[in-house]
């Protein structure tokens, strides 16, 4: 059964700083990844999703990297900011659970100005 | 562009009382989703319809039934809602199953008591 782990569950730093957020999983048969950000008492926005065949993705300050190998995926926030602040969360769908998507519990980041 | 569009936002319940949460999307999506969101348990896929005409099981389905009115609307209803149904419920659209973006409602908060 897949498992996604995010750790820490929760981060809290000045704004301006680069920062990285982790994603890990335990069946390395993945389709794709997506990351998400979850702002209080809202749904979730989907932020980037990665191919199991891409390396990486780019939007704007964010970068989220794909290693299937390890078993690991990265979201790296450049230059963040007050309005960062949220709740992220990765999600990986498994090549044989269909359409099932398994989510991580999340990443909780207070960016201070 | 409404997006996913979640109604009610808020529910209370008496226990054994039934209630079904609507869902509609305007972005001509083929598959939708509900999910529930309870803390330490992450998010979980209750059911799917991958397609207009077409439901499955997700992770979750014991206690909910589902109908995928058209291609626009998906509900969800709770036969004889029990306490551990009080969750924050969310509906999802993508293009397909497997390849796009997932894209949320903003969720329906229901508390059975």
């Amino acid at each position: 059964k897949q498992e996604v782990t995010q750790i820490p569950a929760a981060l809290s730093v000045p704004e301006g700083e680069n920062l990285v957020l982790n994603c890990s999983f335990t069946d390395s048969a993945i389709y794709n990844l997506q990351w998400f950000r979850q702002d209080p008492g809202k749904g979730l926005t989907s932020l980037l999703l990665i191919q199991s065949s891409q390396r990486e993705q780019t939007s704007g300050r964010l970068n989220a990297s794909l290693d299937k190998s390890s078993g690991r995926s990265t979201l790296y926030i450049a230059a963040s900011q007050p309005g960062d602040s949220a709740t992220y969360l990765c999600a990986v769908r498994v090549e044989t659970s269909g359409s099932r998507l398994t989510f991580g519990e999340g990443t909780q980041l207070t960016v201070n100005p | 562009n409404a997006g996913v569009t979640q109604t009610p936002k808020f529910q209370v319940l008496k226990t054994g009382q039934s209630m079904t949460l609507q869902c509609a999307q305007d972005m001509n999506h083929n598959s939708m989703y509900w999910y529930r969101q309870d803390p330490g348990m992450g998010l979980r896929l209750i059911y799917y319809s991958a397609s207009e005409g077409t439901t499955d099981k997700g992770e979750v389905p014991n206690g909910y039934n589902v109908s995928r009115l058209n291609k626009r609307e998906f509900s969800l209803r709770l036969e004889s809602a029990a306490p551990s149904q009080t969750s924050v419920y969310f509906c999802a659209s993508n293009r397909d199953s497997y390849n796009s973006p997932l894209h949320f409602g903003n969720g329906t908060r229901l508390t059975v008591t």
